[in-house]
């Protein structure tokens, strides 16, 4: 596979279900990131790994939890969330955290949280 | 923050036509990058051209140009010869060019092509 790959596509959880979100990047690149997108609204940046080191948590309710075991893959755990948590999740990856490079993104994960 | 501002949430063009979408931003930096990106139905968000602030001349990638006026801080997109496969969802972004900052994005315009 190439680009950037999320598992699963869909996911519908209760609120007290624990689940997680998967990303890959086959790019070699060395940031990653997920991003909220609900409609009508901006993209929402929630986290950012450079190095599997988190750089940025912007302010994201702990219900979320990332996790980055190497360059390649990206986790988004999640236990407790609501319902205004359903949305769109996208991770992302770029060569590094410079301004220039621009950002690849995964599919996406549609979550409904019932 | 930098705030960036798609004024348009929908806009259609007929095929083979020419479409124009806006974007502004806010900022007190002078060095950044802006990007518009293309997210079709159920399909990955990919970049469809780039502008690097400091330079006057604007982007250009085939049938999309950009107009970049950094005094005004507009940066509207321009597709040409509008194809069906270009009905998406448009989203303007900025960046700042100090490394380890993230990308803004703004609301989205959604763009329809009629046959």
């Amino acid at each position: 596979e190439t680009g950037v790959t999320q598992t699963p596509r869909h996911l519908v959880m209760g609120m007290t279900n624990k689940k997680s979100l998967k990303c890959e990047q086959h790019l070699g690149h060395n940031a990653m990131y997920w991003y909220k997108q609900s409609a009508k609204k901006p993209l929402e940046l929630m986290f950012v790994y450079n190095f599997k080191e988190q750089t940025e948590n912007n302010s994201v309710p702990s219900r979320f939890s990332p996790e980055c075991p190497n360059s390649s893959h990206l986790f988004l755990h999640l236990h407790t969330l609501q319902p205004e948590d359903s949305a769109l999740y996208l991770c992302a990856s770029s060569q590094d955290l410079d301004g220039y490079n621009e950002q690849f993104f995964g599919p996406g994960t549609r979550l409904t949280v019932l | 923050a930098q705030t960036v501002t798609q004024s348009q949430p929908e806009m259609s063009v007929q095929e083979a036509e020419t479409v124009t979408l806006s974007c502004t931003y806010d900022t007190s930096e002078s060095d950044y990058y802006l990007f518009w990106y293309k997210q079709p139905p159920s399909r990955q968000m990919i970049l469809v051209i780039r502008q690097e602030a400091y330079k006057q001349q604007n982007a250009t990638e085939n049938r999309f140009s950009v107009n970049f006026q950094k005094a005004a801080k507009s940066f509207s997109l321009k597709i040409s010869d509008s194809q069906l496969g270009d009905a998406a969802m448009y989203f303007c972004a900025y960046r700042s060019a100090r490394a380890g900052n993230q990308f803004y994005f703004g609301t989205g315009t959604s763009l329809t092509v009629i046959p």
